[in-house]
């Protein structure tokens, strides 16, 4: 199992700015992925962290808006930049040895006004 | 896209009930199958995978129906612990090497005294 800890757990932000939400991992491990949740939602990803290379998006979703690192095994940070309130929704980072048994961050909830 | 749908809700049911989940996926070609866990404000976690000759842990019992594309899972002996929203989850097979997790909208679980 591996244990991740996300934050910020919540912000409240201004329209036009960026949050930076980061995802530490006790372990190493191979995959990591951002998700968004909206309320009564399913959760949709948003993109794949790849170590040391650009990560891979999901349609709908674009680097310019959500860039992503990964520098290591064990981090990576996710940017929701030039925020409008359509971008307020809970923000999940996963990882795992493989894409399918997952282990979650605690989420970010994002406000934007 | 590949959808996996699930009845949302919410099952009402007392302490001691058997209560019983569904979900159907569109892509015939997924492999994997899991069932993952969301209790109210928090992060989804894995409750267990689904094999294709069914899998049982302790009061928890899901099942394989690849002809169908129908995916279940059992409970018995409710416990009020057992409230939570209960999400199906797919390997689309579609995106990288491992394929994508897609996830269900969740089935919510209200489990009363």
């Amino acid at each position: 199992s591996a244990v991740i800890s996300q934050k910020p757990s919540r912000d409240i932000c201004q329209r036009g700015t960026s949050l930076t939400i980061q995802c530490q991992v006790d372990s190493q491990v191979t995959m990591m992925f951002w998700y968004r949740q909206q309320p009564g939602q399913s959760l949709t990803l948003i993109a794949t962290a790849n170590q040391g290379s650009e990560a891979t998006y999901e349609s709908g979703f674009v680097i310019d808006k959500f860039p992503i690192s990964r520098p290591n095994l064990t981090f990576s940070t996710l940017t929701v930049s030039n925020m409008s309130p359509e971008d307020s929704s809970i923000y999940l980072c996963s990882g795992g040895q493989n894409n399918e048994k997952l282990f979650f961050g605690s989420g970010t909830q994002l406000s934007v006004l | 896209r590949k959808e996996v749908e699930q009845d949302p809700g919410p099952f009402n049911v007392p302490e001691g009930a058997t209560v019983a989940f569904n979900c159907t996926y569109s892509n015939s070609a997924s492999q994997s199958f899991f069932w993952y866990r969301q209790d109210c404000r928090k992060e989804p976690k894995l409750l267990m995978s689904v094999y294709s000759s069914g899998n049982e842990d302790g009061r928890f019992t899901a099942q394989l129906n690849r002809a169908s594309q129908y995916i279940s899972l059992l409970i018995r002996d409710s416990k009020l612990s057992d409230s939570a929203t209960y999400l199906c989850v797919v390997n689309d097979g579609y995106g990288g090497s491992q394929g994508n997790l897609i996830f269900g909208k969740g089935t919510k679980l209200s489990v009363k005294p």
